[in-house]
């Protein structure tokens, strides 16, 4: 069955970084676009990014580009998460997530909660 | 980037009741578009795709309509595990954006 576990959330100060893990199985990892999405305490879903299958596309939300870069090591079946230049209102829970027909998302992680604080 | 709004942004009903929500796009976004169950403390879980198809496994009583604009997401015979937010997405282009969620308390 399809898995997706994140890892790496925690506390982290001001212009802080972090890097996020999202490990992949039950599928080929290879094959399938992945996508990050948050939500912060209280609020509703937000997009953060997406990288296409093979690592050669890459999008990402306004709010984090030039801060955020995802990346995927197919031969490790993990998505990454790198955040830097953490801001207050990156405080979120991060969700990592499986492309479904190219556009949706079908399995979700348990999502890793991210604090920004000083 | 396209807005999505969502209404209403709350609403009540009993078992057995039929429930719709709304969703608008600010542009036309053909059939592009999700909804999403977030049931308390949990991730989201994918319901409609492409407007109107059925994920696998979603009951029947959940169904999608709308194309362009507007859309709009109906629950007949509410049950009580139907307790949730609900999110719709447009997968028209990037950024991907999601309305801002509607709760579906029960009576």
């Amino acid at each position: 069955q399809v898995q997706l576990v994140e890892s790496g959330g925690g506390v982290v100060q001001p212009g802080g970084s972090l890097r996020l893990s999202c490990a992949a199985s039950g599928f080929t990892f290879s094959s399938y676009g992945m996508h990050w999405v948050r939500q912060a305490p209280g609020k509703g879903l937000e997009w953060v990014a997406f990288i296409r299958y093979d690592g050669t596309n890459k999008y990402y939300a306004d709010s984090v580009k030039g801060r955020f870069t995802i990346s995927k090591d197919n031969s490790k079946n993990t998505l990454y998460l790198q955040m830097s230049s953490l801001r207050a209102e990156d405080t979120a829970v991060y969700y990592c997530a499986k492309e479904f027909s190219s556009d949706y998302y079908d399995y979700w992680g348990q999502g890793t909660l991210v604090t920004v604080s000083s | 980037d396209i807005q999505m709004t969502q209404s209403p942004s709350s609403v009540s009903a009993s078992v057995g009741d039929r429930v719709t929500i709304t969703c608008r796009a600010s542009q036309g976004i053909s059939s592009w578009l999700a909804w999403y169950q977030q049931k308390p403390g949990k991730a989201p879980k994918l319901l409609i795709y492409g407007a109107s198809s059925l994920h696998s496994g979603v009951p029947s009583r959940f169904s999608g309509s709308g194309s362009g604009t507007d859309f709009t997401l109906t629950i007949s015979n509410l049950r009580p595990e139907d307790l949730a937010t609900y999110y719709c997405q447009q997968a028209n282009s990037f950024p991907r954006t999601f309305g801002q969620g509607t709760k579906v308390e029960i009576k």
